[in-house]
């Protein structure tokens, strides 16, 4: 079983539509990353969170540390939005960056 | 935001080359970098941990003498991929923690595909 698990793997909606993308992880940590990556590979870190809840324009990523469990909303969702998004879990030492990867869910936004 | 750069995007190399990346944290320094790789439709895995001043230190099952990492400089670390051969074909990515920043956010390269023929 891998350490961080997301789901669906894959999700195809109407623009528009409400995306969430779900990330579980079965370790402690520090840190939670949410990652984007486009078709030519290039990822853009969107989020990293502890706790709670961030927003960032469209986007907005919630964390239950008890749960393991975090998701990665999208409102008014766009064809550009499509991209694989990736979860990644740094470790519980505050000087531990070493990420752990989720195998990425791919969204296609059709127009 | 930081930016991170890597060179080249793209590589096709005969098998038996060896093949040098590079990663630079353009506008931050990076004591330490990350080198990952990605094969199609797989997550990222971690090679290995660059530090700056001292030896890289390799993740299980990753071979340190075929996967030479050097961070000569607190904004620069290059992969050198000694002897490729077509199983290492792949999408090598790296990052960098910006530390100055206090948040540990992780700046990632674009990415280098490597094609071994």
């Amino acid at each position: 079983k891998n350490e961080v698990e997301q789901s669906p793997q894959n999700l195809t909606a109407q623009e528009g539509e409400f995306i969430t993308i779900n990330c579980s992880y079965s370790v402690g940590i520090s840190a939670l990353h949410w990652l984007q990556q486009h078709p030519g590979g290039g990822i853009v870190s969107l989020f990293m969170l502890s706790s709670g809840k961030k927003k960032h324009g469209r986007l907005i990523a919630t964390i239950n540390i008890q749960e393991k469990h975090s998701s990665l909303h999208i409102t008014a969702s766009h064809p550009r939005d499509s991209a694989v998004y990736i979860c990644a879990v740094a470790g519980l030492n505050f000087g531990n960056e070493k990420l752990t990867f989720g195998t990425g869910t791919r969204l296609t936004i059709i127009p | 935001g930081a930016v991170v750069s890597q060179h080249p995007s793209r590589v096709i190399c005969k098998s038996g080359t060896s093949v040098k990346i590079e990663c630079r944290s353009l506008d931050f320094q990076a004591t330490t970098m990350f080198w990952y790789r990605q094969f199609p439709k797989q997550s990222l895995m971690l090679m290995a941990t660059s530090n700056e001043g001292s030896k890289a230190t390799y993740e299980q099952g990753v071979e340190k003498d075929k996967f030479l990492i050097n961070h000569a400089s607190l904004t620069l670390s290059t992969l050198t991929v000694t002897s490729a051969h077509p199983e290492d074909s792949s999408f090598y990515i790296c990052s960098a923690p910006n530390r100055a920043s206090g948040v540990r956010e992780q700046f990632f390269g674009p990415g280098t595909r490597l094609t071994v023929l």
